[in-house]
């Protein structure tokens, strides 16, 4: 089984829609992250979380909202979806004994239409 | 801050063919460095890493990087490229406390001819 896992796959949505991506981890890790990748911008952060209750902002956190509901789930929301909002979307854990690696899920493709 | 720079958006080689991917960064410290690879439709996975000790760094799938800190690069190396070998690549760094969070560079795609 997968140690980073990322619900949906894909979501098409349109634009005012409320969603939520989620992503759980067994890895065991204190530290998650939000990215969101779109084509010749590599990937930008969007929120990472060192512990439960440490949430922080990233580069480009408007118009996005996280939940860290436990250590293992670390959710994105995306309060009223706009199109440009459209990209790809990983979720990334660490674990703060380590050297900075991290580990990423499958990813989320969300369109918003 | 720190930064990284990838100056190669896409780069094409033939199969069997040496491989060099660029990456230059910016941190006031001795960083931590990463090369990912992303496959199409899958997440990054991590190729290697340094953080300390030896400059040249082997990695997975054949793949090596070499620190310097001279030229503040860490340029990704591969003697025989193969055709699976067709992927994003993304160099990253980080602090080296461990206390913070990883740039990554804007990546370069790999394009494998037969």
């Amino acid at each position: 089984d997968a140690d980073v896992t990322q619900t949906p796959r894909n979501r098409i949505t349109k634009t005012g829609k409320r969603i939520m991506l989620e992503c759980s981890q067994t890895k065991g890790h204190d530290r998650m992250y939000w990215y969101r990748q779109d084509p010749g911008l590599g990937l930008r952060l969007i929120y990472y979380s060192f512990d439960v209750k440490d949430i922080n902002k990233g580069e480009i956190s408007d118009g996005y909202s996280v939940s860290r509901q436990a250590q293992a789930k670390f959710s994105l929301s995306l309060e009223s979806a706009i199109p440009n909002q459209t990209a790809l979307y990983f979720c990334a854990t660490s674990d703060i004994r380590g050297s900075g690696e991290q580990f990423f899920g499958p990813g989320t493709r969300l369109t918003v239409l | 801050a720190q930064s990284v720079t990838q100056p190669d958006i896409h780069i094409t080689v033939s199969e069997g063919a040496s491989l060099e991917l660029r990456c230059n960064y910016s941190y006031g410290a001795t960083p931590y460095l990463f090369w990912y690879v992303q496959s199409p439709g899958q997440g990054l996975q991590l190729l290697l890493k340094y953080f300390s000790g030896d400059t040249l760094v082997q990695g997975i799938k054949g793949f090596e990087a070499e620190f310097k800190r001279s030229q503040s690069s860490f340029n990704l190396r591969k003697p025989s490229v193969h055709w699976s070998d067709a992927a994003e690549y993304f160099c990253a760094v980080g602090p080296n406390t461990n206390a913070g969070k990883s740039t990554f560079g804007d990546g370069t795609t790999l394009t494998v001819k037969p």
